[in-house]
């Protein structure tokens, strides 16, 4: 079945720096790969997507790549604020159904 | 994007009683939802998926008969933890997915304490 892993899994940055988490999936034939955002004691909010027609997606300082021969897709966080502190999952859906998760990144941005 | 809201967001219990958890979809129609379970510090597992109209499909290693999964609206699905014990305490999350582009939305979660 598919699996996701994802790196690192804790990133401590500088207020103001960028933070860059990377995840691989295992199924070719994976199209659609989600990011979420979860707060502690909340549920997963979904942040920027990308579907596999795509290389790249842009939403403010949130920035998607999709490398599909090598199975790696990464999220880019520029211009990092402490409220962007929080666990981050990737995924990656087959089909039209069934998401996998990332274990997921604790990102601390410290002021 | 959808929003989604369950109720309760916190329910303490005692062991061997039953506790359900709603999760409903305030502005779309959801024909597909789904339950997941979230230990601390860990990634969130899909127990089941619900299918309005249709019985649930579980993930291999969740007991159908404990997580009892009813989807009878387009707008609602109930997740019951029949006799419940410690081990069952955790964080439980539903999602709606969207037709046409397929998003997952999730709710807030429920976080479940069995004592």
């Amino acid at each position: 079945g598919e699996n996701v892993e994802q790196h690192p899994s804790t990133l401590s940055v500088q207020e103001g720096d960028s933070a860059v988490i990377k995840c691989t999936y295992s199924d070719s034939a994976s199209n659609y790969f989600p990011w979420y955002k979860q707060e502690l004691g909340k549920g997963p909010q979904l942040i920027i997507d990308i579907r596999s027609n795509v290389g790249e997606k842009k939403d403010q300082r949130i920035a998607v790549t999709l490398n599909k021969t090598a199975k790696h897709f990464s999220l880019h966080i520029t211009e990092t604020q402490p409220e962007d502190s929080a666990v981050y999952f990737c995924a990656a859906m087959i089909g039209y159904d069934k998401v996998i998760f990332g274990p997921g990144t604790s990102l601390s941005v410290i002021p | 994007g959808a929003v989604v809201s369950q109720h309760p967001s916190r329910v303490i219990c005692k062991s061997g009683t039953s506790v359900k958890i709603e999760c409903r979809s305030l502005d779309f129609q959801a024909t597909t939802m789904f339950w997941y379970r979230q230990f601390p510090k860990q990634s969130l597992m899909l127990m089941a998926t619900s299918n309005e109209g249709s019985k649930a499909t579980y993930e291999q290693g969740v007991e159908k008969d404990k997580f009892l999964i009813n989807h009878a609206s387009l707008t609602l699905s109930t997740l019951t933890v029949t006799s419940a014990h410690p081990e069952d305490s955790s964080f439980y999350i539903c999602s709606v997915l969207t037709s046409g582009h397929y998003e997952q939305y999730f709710g807030p979660g429920t976080r479940l304490t069995v004592t």
